[in-house]
This record gives structure tokens, sequence and C-alpha cells, in this order.
């Protein structure tokens, strides 16, 4: 079945430093791979997506990249701020007709003062 | 606040016992989802449903159970069969029949804890 592998598991990065959280996954067949951010205590709230014919998306500080050959696809976070602390989690899906969203096992990033 | 709702968001659960976990979602999504989240472990698969009166088993579904007889309701019944049900529980919805629309939404989640 359907395996996303993510990583670093954890990560921590000067505030105004940028991070990078790599993931691979498996089925050729996914076609849209979200980015989730979750404080503590908190729900996953979505923060980026992209579609499998869409080579990299931008928003502010936040960017995602794939590599649909390599099957691996990325999150880059710019000028990082202590907000940005948080557990992020990739996924991957096909869609738009079904099949279920697998995620990652989630990257702890700790931005440094 | 995101348009769907688990509760309650604190449960105890005696040993043997039969625990259901709510999940109502007033976003007219088809699909469905229940995760299961350990420390270290990321969200995992329980059971999903793309469709009313239709669900599929996820990676960890022994011990577990659900029902979809509505579109807006997808409880999950974790049985005495789960043999280390402490964990947080997160439901999720989408819209699975638009390509424009594949965001999954989550609950604010339901912290089990067997005492």
């Amino acid at each position: 079945g359907e395996n996303v592998e993510q990583h670093p598991s954890t990560l921590s990065v000067q505030e105004g430093d940028s991070a990078v959280i790599k993931c691979t996954y498996s089925d050729s067949a996914s076609n849209y791979f979200p980015w989730y951010k979750q404080e503590l205590g908190k729900r996953p709230q979505l923060i980026i997506d992209i579609r499998s014919n869409v080579g990299e998306k931008k928003d502010q500080r936040i960017a995602v990249t794939l590599n649909k050959t390599a099957k691996h696809f990325s999150l880059h976070i710019t000028e990082t701020q202590p907000e940005d602390s948080a557990v992020y989690f990739c996924a991957a899906k096909k869609g738009p007709l079904g099949d279920k969203i697998i995620f990652g096992k989630g990257t702890r990033l700790h931005i440094l003062p | 606040d995101g348009g769907i709702t688990q509760s309650p968001k604190y449960l105890f659960r005696k040993e043997g016992q039969n625990v259901t976990l709510s999940c109502e979602q007033n976003l007219n999504h088809d699909a469905m989802y229940w995760y299961r989240q350990d420390p270290g472990q990321g969200l995992r698969l329980i059971y999903y449903s793309q469709i009313v009166n239709d669900f599929q088993k996820g990676d960890i579904a022994e011990g577990y159970s659900v029902s979809r007889e509505k579109k807006e309701s997808f409880p999950l019944t974790v049985t005495s069969a789960q043999k280390n049900p402490t964990a947080f529980y997160l439901c999720a919805s989408s819209d699975t029949g638009s390509w424009s629309v594949t965001e999954a939404f989550f609950g604010q989640g339901t912290r089990l804890t067997v005492v």
C-alpha cells in the first residue's frame, strides 16, 4: 500500500534561518500532496498543498516543491519565526474520487532564539 | 470552527469497556477518516469512509469499529479488543468529489485514557 516517509523527525533551526522537511511517497498514482501544521494541543491545519501537475508552489515564507520522477516533495520555510515551532506532517493522496490520505510521521520543528 | 466537531474532548475508559467517540461534520463532505496519534508515530489511519453505508479498514483497524449511517456522522467505537487504546484520536473529512477541494479538515480531537 501507499507509504509516506518523512525526514527529519526533529529539526532545530536558529530564528531567521530556513528549514527544510522532506517526504517521499511510494505510489506513483498519488497526485495531491498537502502539508499540515499541528501546534501543541491543537488540530492539524493545512498550510500549503501541491498537485502533481505543478512543480513548485509558494505562499509568503512557505514553499513546497515536488519531484514526481523521484517521488519526493519538500517543505521550505524561510526567515523562520518562533510561531513556526510546531509539528509538521506531509501527506499524499490519490484523487479526486477517493482513496485515503496517508500521512508521514511528522517533523517536530524547534525555532531557537 | 472548521465545521467538524468531535466529542468528548477527554474520555476515560475502564479496561474491558467499549467506548464510542463522536464525529460530526456540516461541510457536506463525502469522505471521513479516523486517525490515531501517538507520540513519535504521526497519524495512523484506523478507518475511512468515502460514502454513506460504506467504510474501509485503515492500517490499524483491529479493536475498532465504525458506522456511516449518515453523511455527517462517523462514530468510532473503541472495543475491549483494542489492547492499548490510550491515545489522541482525530477525525477528519474531505470532499472527494471535487478536484479543486481535497483538503482534509480535522476535528479538535478526543484524548482517550484507560484507567
